[in-house]
């Protein structure tokens, strides 16, 4: 079973600030994770994912996340916030289980940027 | 640019009425999800499917709602009869690998007065 934690359901942010969302998961088995990023009245897209491989995994619109097993985080950053990153930000987990396809998805993270 | 599409994107109801909601997945995916979203209870899974075949359906309200694969071009899922607190965004996503990337559709946007 996997269970994902976002830490933090609204952060906000200025224009050309770093942006960091937070994200733990639980898995029993090796994790595949992913963020997804959710703009107004649209449907969730994928932003990045880890699957194996090399744990900085880089994304869409600059963005970037580390999967630290230590401490099984998949924190998303990004160097300087545009205000087009406003939006919400889900995290995911799924795993080649017998649930495999499935993922469990995080509450979100609304990102607001202000000018 | 294959995408997953829904129908219709919109739709206002009157509560005791029959709600048909359709999903066409990306060609070549086995595995569709329906979702419902809100603002109280957020992105919620209401059932999924592999190959058609219905693996997990426990999210949703068995007495009113119902999902189906008639084939693999068309997912549906059913509300009867509708209640005002079926007002959300449901989604449909379709997954092609097993690694779980999933592709959403627009959504539909449901009333139900």
């Amino acid at each position: 079973a996997q269970s994902v934690t976002q830490l933090g359901s609204h952060v906000s942010v200025s224009e050309g600030a770093l942006v960091l969302l937070r994200c733990n998961y639980s898995s029993s088995v090796p994790p595949y994770l992913f963020w997804y990023v959710q703009y107004p009245n649209q449907g969730l897209q994928l932003l990045l994912k880890y699957t194996t491989g090399a744990t900085l995994v880089k994304g869409i619109n600059g963005f970037e996340a580390e999967f630290k097993k230590s401490e099984t985080s998949f924190h998303l950053t990004k160097p300087s916030a545009h205000m087009s990153d406003a939006a919400e930000y889900f995290c995911a987990v799924s795993a080649l289980d017998t649930n495999a396809g499935k993922s469990t998805f995080g509450d979100g993270t609304t990102l607001t940027v202000k000018p | 640019d294959a995408r997953v599409t829904q129908t219709p994107r919109h739709k206002v109801t009157e509560m005791g009425q029959e709600v048909t909601m359709r999903c066409q997945p990306i060609l070549g995916h086995n595995t569709v999800f329906w979702y419902r979203q809100t603002m109280m209870q957020g992105l919620e899974l209401l059932a999924y499917f592999r190959n058609r075949a219905p693996l997990d359906d426990s999210g949703m309200p068995k007495d009113r709602f119902s999902a189906e694969m008639p084939d693999a071009t068309l997912a549906t899922l059913k509300i009867q009869p509708s209640e005002p607190r079926d007002s959300a965004v449901y989604f449909c996503a379709s997954g092609g690998a097993l690694q779980g990337t999933q592709y959403f559709g627009p959504g539909t946007r449901l009333l139900v007065l």
